[in-house]
């Protein structure tokens, strides 16, 4: 089935020591998000592609990378987890939208972190 | 700014019982609303969704209904089951250049459904 994959489902780090999170979409979607979800919080956004084009939130610390070197994977990294970023990850992709009409957005199942 | 308000922030039925929650969103160009039910675990997964050109929209027990002019939307299940107990988030798009969106989530409902 096509689909949003993310691996690791569980990744555990340690302060400071940088991670890597990976998605992957057989949706060929021109969108991916990428947003960071704490425990009983909304998912917040945190950046997004569109194409090979790099959207950050004003508000994403600069700890946080993105890299996206295909239309079918994307990259989180972070330089220097600390223990304030702890969180489940979560990918989405969505399509370009239909002339006004929006998309509806496709999640993977998560990578939860561990910072020790 | 951007906001999307939802209540209750908790909410416990009856099995069988009906379950309702409201959200209301910021921005009157907002055309799509879709509402995510998130489990334990797992990621958000859309369960029905509407566009700012329908008032309402049913899916066997779920139903959506949406006021642009007061900026409302809500949820509705009927009949509730225990499977139905999770996070339940709402949430409204934003435009972002021509081509695509930025979607805001409400804070989230936790639904829990006693037997």
């Amino acid at each position: 089935d096509a689909m949003v994959i993310q691996n690791p489902r569980y990744q555990v780090t340690q302060f400071g020591k940088p991670v890597t999170l990976s998605c992957s979409q057989t949706l060929n979607h021109n969108v991916m998000y990428w947003y960071q979800q704490k425990s009983s919080q909304a998912p917040k956004l945190l950046f997004h592609y569109y194409d090979k084009d790099f959207n950050n939130e004003a508000d994403t610390p600069d700890n946080f990378q993105s890299r996206r070197p295909n239309t079918s994977f994307c990259f989180l990294d972070i330089r220097s987890p600390g223990l304030g970023d702890a969180a489940m990850y979560l990918c989405a992709t969505s399509r370009a939208r239909d002339i006004l009409l929006s998309n509806e957005q496709f999640f993977g199942p998560g990578t939860r972190l561990t910072v020790l | 700014g951007e906001n999307v308000e939802q209540h209750p922030s908790t909410l416990s039925v009856q099995e069988g019982d009906s379950a309702v929650i409201k959200c209301t969103y910021s921005d009157s160009a907002s055309n799509y609303f879709p509402w995510y039910k998130q489990e334990l675990g797992k990621g958000p997964q859309l369960i029905i969704d509407i566009r700012s050109n329908v008032g309402e929209k049913k899916d066997q027990r779920i139903a959506v209904t949406l006021n642009k002019t007061a900026k409302h939307f809500s949820l509705h299940i009927t009949e509730t089951q225990p499977e139905d107990s999770a996070v339940y988030f709402c949430a409204a798009t934003f435009g972002l250049g021509t081509s695509y969106d930025k979607v805001i989530f409400g804070p989230g409902t936790s639904l829990s459904v006693i037997p």
